[in-house]
Protein backbone atom coordinates (compact mmCIF):
# COMPACT_ATOMS: atom_id res chain seq x y z
CA UNK A 1 0.00 0.00 0.00
CA UNK A 2 1.09 3.35 -0.59
CA UNK A 3 1.42 5.40 2.36
CA UNK A 4 0.58 9.59 2.30
CA UNK A 5 2.18 11.38 5.04
CA UNK A 6 1.35 14.45 5.72
CA UNK A 7 2.47 18.17 7.08
CA UNK A 8 2.35 19.25 9.67
CA UNK A 9 -0.68 17.63 11.66
CA UNK A 10 -1.85 21.27 12.55
CA UNK A 11 -1.45 24.94 11.30
CA UNK A 12 -2.03 27.99 12.53
CA UNK A 13 -1.62 30.97 9.81
CA UNK A 14 -2.90 34.33 10.56
CA UNK A 15 -5.29 35.90 8.40
CA UNK A 16 -3.94 36.97 4.65
CA UNK A 17 -0.76 35.18 5.16
CA UNK A 18 0.39 32.05 3.04
CA UNK A 19 -0.47 28.75 4.24
CA UNK A 20 1.80 25.61 3.06
CA UNK A 21 0.77 21.94 3.82
CA UNK A 22 3.07 18.93 2.57
CA UNK A 23 2.33 15.62 1.74
CA UNK A 24 4.76 12.97 1.15
CA UNK A 25 3.85 9.18 -1.27
CA UNK A 26 5.70 6.13 -0.11
CA UNK A 27 6.66 5.67 -3.68
CA UNK A 28 5.91 7.55 -6.22
CA UNK A 29 2.47 8.59 -8.22
CA UNK A 30 3.75 9.55 -11.28
CA UNK A 31 2.27 7.36 -14.00
CA UNK A 32 5.01 7.98 -16.70
CA UNK A 33 2.90 6.84 -19.50
CA UNK A 34 1.26 10.24 -19.62
CA UNK A 35 3.07 12.30 -17.01
CA UNK A 36 0.13 12.86 -14.56
CA UNK A 37 0.72 12.64 -10.82
CA UNK A 38 -2.18 10.85 -9.22
CA UNK A 39 -2.77 13.06 -6.93
CA UNK A 40 -5.91 15.16 -4.99
CA UNK A 41 -6.38 17.49 -2.18
CA UNK A 42 -9.64 17.63 -0.58
CA UNK A 43 -10.59 20.15 1.99
CA UNK A 44 -12.97 19.35 4.31
CA UNK A 45 -15.20 21.40 7.20
CA UNK A 46 -16.93 20.02 10.26
CA UNK A 47 -19.95 18.13 9.66
CA UNK A 48 -19.79 18.53 5.90
CA UNK A 49 -18.04 15.77 3.15
CA UNK A 50 -14.65 16.49 1.75
CA UNK A 51 -14.59 19.02 -1.12
CA UNK A 52 -12.40 18.14 -3.98
CA UNK A 53 -9.82 21.40 -4.51
CA UNK A 54 -6.82 20.21 -6.20
CA UNK A 55 -6.83 17.02 -9.21
CA UNK A 56 -3.76 15.78 -11.21
CA UNK A 57 -1.59 17.27 -8.32
CA UNK A 58 -1.91 21.18 -9.67
CA UNK A 59 -4.75 21.11 -11.34
CA UNK A 60 -7.59 23.56 -9.40
CA UNK A 61 -11.39 21.50 -9.39
CA UNK A 62 -14.33 24.59 -10.83
CA UNK A 63 -14.97 27.16 -8.68
CA UNK A 64 -12.05 26.71 -6.15
CA UNK A 65 -10.74 29.79 -6.14
CA UNK A 66 -7.36 30.72 -7.06
CA UNK A 67 -6.05 31.25 -3.71
CA UNK A 68 -5.43 27.47 -3.77
CA UNK A 69 -2.89 25.87 -5.66
CA UNK A 70 -1.25 22.65 -5.53
CA UNK A 71 2.42 21.54 -6.58
CA UNK A 72 5.42 18.65 -6.58
CA UNK A 73 5.64 15.38 -8.77
CA UNK A 74 6.83 12.38 -7.88
CA UNK A 75 6.52 12.06 -4.06
CA UNK A 76 6.63 15.14 -2.72
CA UNK A 77 3.63 17.37 -2.94
CA UNK A 78 2.77 21.00 -1.42
CA UNK A 79 -0.68 22.51 -1.12
CA UNK A 80 -0.53 25.95 -0.78
CA UNK A 81 -3.44 28.82 0.30
CA UNK A 82 -1.34 32.17 -0.72
CA UNK A 83 -3.70 34.49 1.28
CA UNK A 84 -5.72 32.86 4.32
CA UNK A 85 -9.25 33.83 4.28
CA UNK A 86 -11.62 32.95 7.62
CA UNK A 87 -13.90 30.24 5.32
CA UNK A 88 -10.60 28.35 5.05
CA UNK A 89 -10.33 26.82 8.72
CA UNK A 90 -10.94 23.28 7.77
CA UNK A 91 -9.16 19.77 7.58
CA UNK A 92 -6.96 19.21 4.16
CA UNK A 93 -6.40 16.14 2.92
CA UNK A 94 -3.89 14.77 0.30
CA UNK A 95 -4.93 11.35 -1.11
CA UNK A 96 -3.33 8.88 -4.36
CA UNK A 97 -4.98 7.22 -6.50
CA UNK A 98 -2.68 5.80 -8.36
CA UNK A 99 -3.27 2.13 -7.33
CA UNK A 100 -5.62 0.21 -4.69
CA UNK A 101 -6.29 0.70 -2.07
CA UNK A 102 -6.10 4.38 -2.47
CA UNK A 103 -5.01 6.21 0.71
CA UNK A 104 -5.07 8.86 2.79
CA UNK A 105 -2.82 11.85 4.36
CA UNK A 106 -3.79 11.52 8.23
CA UNK A 107 -5.28 15.35 7.55
CA UNK A 108 -3.69 18.66 8.34
CA UNK A 109 -5.96 21.12 10.70
CA UNK A 110 -5.43 24.25 9.65
CA UNK A 111 -6.74 27.18 11.73
CA UNK A 112 -6.77 30.57 12.47
CA UNK A 113 -3.32 32.32 14.61
CA UNK B 1 -26.57 19.75 -10.88
CA UNK B 2 -24.51 17.00 -10.61
CA UNK B 3 -25.60 15.29 -6.75
CA UNK B 4 -25.45 11.47 -5.01
CA UNK B 5 -28.25 11.42 -2.22
CA UNK B 6 -27.29 8.98 0.39
CA UNK B 7 -29.52 6.95 2.69
CA UNK B 8 -30.42 7.48 6.17
CA UNK B 9 -28.49 6.75 9.13
CA UNK B 10 -28.48 3.55 10.85
CA UNK B 11 -28.24 2.35 14.41
CA UNK B 12 -27.04 -1.83 14.06
CA UNK B 13 -26.14 -4.20 16.55
CA UNK B 14 -22.64 -6.00 16.66
CA UNK B 15 -22.59 -8.79 14.59
CA UNK B 16 -25.77 -7.45 12.19
CA UNK B 17 -25.30 -6.14 8.38
CA UNK B 18 -25.81 -2.30 7.33
CA UNK B 19 -26.83 -1.22 3.22
CA UNK B 20 -26.31 2.18 2.53
CA UNK B 21 -27.36 3.74 -0.90
CA UNK B 22 -26.21 6.35 -2.93
CA UNK B 23 -28.88 8.05 -5.74
CA UNK B 24 -27.27 9.79 -8.57
CA UNK B 25 -28.66 12.30 -10.35
CA UNK B 26 -27.79 15.08 -12.85
CA UNK B 27 -25.27 13.24 -14.66
CA UNK B 28 -25.50 9.67 -16.78
CA UNK B 29 -24.92 7.12 -13.83
CA UNK B 30 -23.36 4.56 -16.00
CA UNK B 31 -20.51 6.91 -17.11
CA UNK B 32 -18.94 7.12 -13.64
CA UNK B 33 -17.46 4.82 -11.45
CA UNK B 34 -18.20 5.45 -7.56
CA UNK B 35 -16.20 5.08 -4.78
CA UNK B 36 -17.21 4.51 -0.85
CA UNK B 37 -15.13 6.43 1.94
CA UNK B 38 -15.54 5.93 5.28
CA UNK B 39 -14.69 8.41 8.42
CA UNK B 40 -14.70 6.91 11.98
CA UNK B 41 -15.38 9.87 14.76
CA UNK B 42 -12.69 12.27 15.00
CA UNK B 43 -10.23 10.15 12.81
CA UNK B 44 -9.50 10.64 9.28
CA UNK B 45 -10.92 9.23 5.85
CA UNK B 46 -10.19 5.20 4.63
CA UNK B 47 -11.06 4.32 1.06
CA UNK B 48 -13.59 1.21 1.06
CA UNK B 49 -13.49 0.36 -2.63
CA UNK B 50 -14.60 1.41 -5.66
CA UNK B 51 -17.29 0.29 -7.97
CA UNK B 52 -17.92 0.73 -11.92
CA UNK B 53 -21.24 1.60 -12.79
CA UNK B 54 -20.87 0.32 -16.54
CA UNK B 55 -19.60 -2.52 -16.17
CA UNK B 56 -19.49 -3.49 -12.49
CA UNK B 57 -16.31 -5.00 -11.87
CA UNK B 58 -15.30 -3.93 -7.84
CA UNK B 59 -11.68 -3.10 -6.22
CA UNK B 60 -11.88 -3.78 -2.61
CA UNK B 61 -9.71 -2.53 0.58
CA UNK B 62 -8.02 -5.57 1.65
CA UNK B 63 -8.61 -5.11 4.92
CA UNK B 64 -12.74 -5.25 4.60
CA UNK B 65 -12.26 -8.38 1.29
CA UNK B 66 -15.08 -10.66 2.81
CA UNK B 67 -17.45 -8.18 4.54
CA UNK B 68 -17.90 -6.00 1.72
CA UNK B 69 -19.83 -6.04 -1.08
CA UNK B 70 -20.54 -3.06 -3.63
CA UNK B 71 -23.68 -3.29 -6.08
CA UNK B 72 -25.24 -0.74 -8.48
CA UNK B 73 -28.78 -0.37 -10.12
CA UNK B 74 -28.71 1.21 -13.32
CA UNK B 75 -32.33 1.21 -13.62
CA UNK B 76 -32.32 3.72 -10.55
CA UNK B 77 -28.96 5.07 -10.83
CA UNK B 78 -27.94 3.87 -7.67
CA UNK B 79 -25.03 2.38 -5.75
CA UNK B 80 -25.13 0.26 -2.85
CA UNK B 81 -22.88 -0.40 -0.11
CA UNK B 82 -23.69 -3.65 2.11
CA UNK B 83 -21.22 -4.37 5.67
CA UNK B 84 -21.87 -7.45 7.13
CA UNK B 85 -20.26 -9.05 10.56
CA UNK B 86 -20.20 -5.40 11.98
CA UNK B 87 -18.37 -4.46 14.65
CA UNK B 88 -17.84 -1.02 17.22
CA UNK B 89 -15.07 -0.50 14.57
CA UNK B 90 -17.43 0.19 12.15
CA UNK B 91 -19.50 2.67 13.54
CA UNK B 92 -18.36 5.50 10.78
CA UNK B 93 -19.69 7.98 8.21
CA UNK B 94 -19.81 6.37 5.03
CA UNK B 95 -19.83 8.34 1.96
CA UNK B 96 -20.18 7.53 -1.38
CA UNK B 97 -18.27 9.61 -4.36
CA UNK B 98 -18.27 9.62 -8.29
CA UNK B 99 -15.09 8.52 -9.63
CA UNK B 100 -13.95 11.84 -12.06
CA UNK B 101 -13.06 9.61 -14.65
CA UNK B 102 -15.70 9.11 -18.06
CA UNK B 103 -16.15 5.86 -18.93
CA UNK B 104 -18.51 5.80 -22.41
CA UNK B 105 -19.24 3.04 -25.23
CA UNK B 106 -15.91 2.87 -26.90
CA UNK B 107 -13.58 3.80 -23.75
CA UNK B 108 -13.29 3.55 -20.03
CA UNK B 109 -10.16 4.59 -17.75
CA UNK B 110 -7.83 1.94 -16.92
CA UNK B 111 -7.25 3.83 -13.89
CA UNK B 112 -8.69 5.54 -10.78
CA UNK B 113 -9.86 9.34 -11.18
CA UNK B 114 -10.01 11.29 -8.24
CA UNK B 115 -13.11 11.90 -6.33
CA UNK B 116 -15.35 14.81 -7.40
CA UNK B 117 -18.60 14.92 -6.42
CA UNK B 118 -19.29 13.21 -3.20
CA UNK B 119 -22.85 12.38 -1.14
CA UNK B 120 -23.69 13.71 2.20
CA UNK B 121 -22.43 10.77 4.29
CA UNK B 122 -24.78 8.14 6.55
CA UNK B 123 -23.95 7.98 9.70
CA UNK B 124 -23.93 3.91 10.93
CA UNK B 125 -23.54 3.56 14.47
CA UNK B 126 -22.58 -0.38 16.08
CA UNK B 127 -23.78 -0.53 19.34
CA UNK B 128 -25.74 -3.19 21.67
Amino acid sequence: DIVMTQSPDSLAVSLGERATIHCKSSQSVLYSSNNKNFLAWYQQKPGQPPKLLIYWASTRESGVPDRFSGSGSGRDFILTISSLQVEDVAVYYCQQYYSSPQTFGQGTKLEIK
Amino acid sequence: QVQLVQSGGEVKKPGASVKVSCKASGYTFTNYAINWVRQAPGQGLEWMGWISAYKGDTHYAQNLQGRVTMTTDTSTSTAYMELRSLTSDDTAVYYCARDGGYCGSSSCPSSFYYMDVWGEGTTVTVSS
